[in-house]
């Protein structure tokens, strides 16, 4: 079965570096996410992505967070200068059909952010 | 502010008895609920879905009930196995947006 793979699984940083964690969608989904759970608690929305641009954001994906898709089958989050209370498991998720409701999200495994 | 939330931190459970995993909601915008199953290390997982339409969902072994007056959604997983034993999910989508709200998770233990 077709998976989300997410690279690296795990990441660590110094405060003020940037990091970008890279997904690789289910080949024929038009629909992309990132979602993070800070240890403990609550898996929480960042962005949706679709034909090329951001279609929805939450009030956490601020100027410091962008993400790309810069070819065929990548996707990536970008964080230009991490602080520490990034330090999140961070998970791609993609859907083939009209957003959430088309089909189930598929998640990736996520990739641990630590920032130190 | 409105978010989804759980009774139940923690159920343990014997292996072949059933397990009821409880989901308060209080957006009464929200339309499309979604239960996922998250093991260690892995991420969310899909396991049912059921739009406000409907008041019950069936799949295998699991069934979604929805009580839209108290706004109370629940999973229920049949003859519950050791595989089951992970944490679980309800999510919530309003109006045909592309966000999922997530609640806090219950965990779930299946005792042998």
């Amino acid at each position: 079965e077709p998976e989300v793979t997410q690279t690296p699984s795990h990441q660590v940083t110094q405060m003020g570096q940037e990091v970008i964690l890279r997904c690789v969608p289910i080949s024929n989904h038009l629909y992309f996410y990132w979602y993070r759970q800070i240890l403990g608690q609550k898996v929480e929305f960042l962005v949706s992505f679709y034909n090329n641009e951001i279609s929805e954001k939450s009030e956490i994906f601020d100027d410091q967070f962008s993400v790309e898709r810069p070819d065929g089958s990548n996707f990536t989050l970008k964080i230009r200068s991490t602080k520490l209370e990034d330090s999140a498991m961070y998970f791609c998720a993609s859907s083939p059909g009209t957003g959430v409701r088309g089909t189930p999200l598929h998640f990736g495994n996520g990739t641990r952010l630590t920032v130190t | 502010g409105e978010s989804v939330g759980l009774h139940l931190p923690t159920l343990s459970v014997q292996e072949g008895d059933n397990s009821i995993i409880n989901c308060a909601y209080s957006n009464s915008a929200s339309d499309y609920f979604i239960w996922y199953k998250q093991e260690s290390g892995k991420g969310p997982q899909f396991i049912i879905d059921i739009r406000s339409n409907m008041d019950k969902r069936q799949g295998q072994r699991v069934t979604v009930l929805l009580n839209k007056t108290v706004k109370h959604l629940s999973l229920q997983i049949a003859a519950t196995q050791p595989g089951d034993s992970a944490v679980y999910f309800c999510a919530e989508n309003i109006n045909g947006g592309n966000m999922l709200t997530f609640g806090g998770g219950t965990r779930l233990m299946v005792k042998p």
